[in-house]
C-alpha cells in the first residue's frame, strides 16, 4: 500500500505562499497523488490531483519529483481562510485513505 | 445544486441503542463511502460502495452496517457492538473507479454523541 507522510504542522504569514509537502516514497505508477483540505468540523474539499506532471488549478500548484516520490502543494498567497487540515492521499486499489496531515496556521 | 446530504448534522443517543445516519447524493455518482473521524485524526475508511447492492468492508467496520439498495443512498447504522461510537462521521462519493483519477465530494458531516 502507497502511504503519505506530512509534516504534523505548518505556519505561514498571510499573503505569503504557503508550501505543504508530503513524501509518498512506495507510490506505484499509476497511482494519482490526491489533496484535500478540512476547515474544522466542515467535510474535506478536494483541492487538486496529479499523476506525473506539475498541475495548476485555482485554488492551488501541485509539483510532483520527477521520481514521483514526493509532491509539494503549493498555495501562493494564503489567506486567513486557508487555515485549515491539509491531506495529502495515494489511493489504495479502489478507495482513498487519509493520514493525519498536516495543520496550516495562516497568520496576520 | 448537486451535492451530499448528510442528516442529522447532530445525534445524541444513549449507549446501547442503534443509530442510523443518512446519506443522499444527487450527483449520479456510483460510488459512496462512510469515513469516521476522532479529535485530531484523520478519517478513516468504514465502508464503502461500488454500486448498488455491493459493499466492502473498510478499515474499521466492526461494529458498523450499511446497505445500498438505490444509487443516491448509502445509510450507515451504528450498531450497539460499536465500543466507541462518539465521533464525526462523512459520507462521500465518487465516479465508478475504473483506474485512473477519482476525485471524492464529500458531505457536511454527523455529528453522533453517545451518553
Amino acid at each position: 500500500d502507497a502511504k503519505t507522510t506530512q509534516p504534523p504542522s505548518m505556519d505561514c504569514a498571510e499573503g505569503r505562499a504557503a508550501n505543504l509537502p508530503c513524501n509518498h516514497s512506495t507510490i506505484s505508477g499509476n497511482e494519482y497523488v490526491y489533496w484535500y483540505r478540512q476547515i474544522h468540523s466542515q467535510g474535506p474539499q478536494y483541492i487538486i490531483h496529479g499523476l506525473k506532471n506539475n498541475e495548476t488549478n485555482e485554488m492551488a500548484s501541485l509539483i510532483i519529483t520527477e521520481d514521483r516520490k514526493s509532491s509539494t502543494l503549493i498555495l501562493p498567497h494564503a489567506t486567513l481562510r486557508d487555515t485549515a487540515v491539509y491531506y495529502c492521499i495515494v489511493r489504495v486499489e479502489s478507495k482513498l485513505t487519509f493520514g493525519t496531515g498536516t495543520r496550516l496556521q495562516v497568520t496576520l | 445544486d448537486g451535492g451530499i446530504t448528510q442528516s442529522p448534522k447532530y445525534l445524541f443517543r444513549k449507549e446501547g441503542q442503534n443509530v442510523t445516519l443518512s446519506c443522499e447524493q444527487n450527483l449520479n455518482h456510483d460510488a459512496m463511502y462512510w469515513y469516521r473521524q476522532d479529535p485530531g485524526q484523520g478519517l478513516r475508511l468504514i465502508y464503502y460502495s461500488q454500486i448498488v447492492n455491493d459493499f466492502q468492508k473498510g478499515d474499521i467496520a466492526e461494529g458498523y452496517s450499511v446497505s445500498r439498495e438505490k444509487k443516491e443512498s448509502f445509510p450507515l447504522t451504528v450498531t450497539s457492538a460499536q465500543k466507541n461510537p462518539t465521533a464525526f462521521y462523512l459520507c462521500a462519493s465518487s465516479i465508478f473507479w475504473q483506474g485512473g483519477a477519482n476525485v471524492l465530494t464529500f458531505g457536511a458531516g454527523s455529528r453522533l454523541t453517545v451518553l
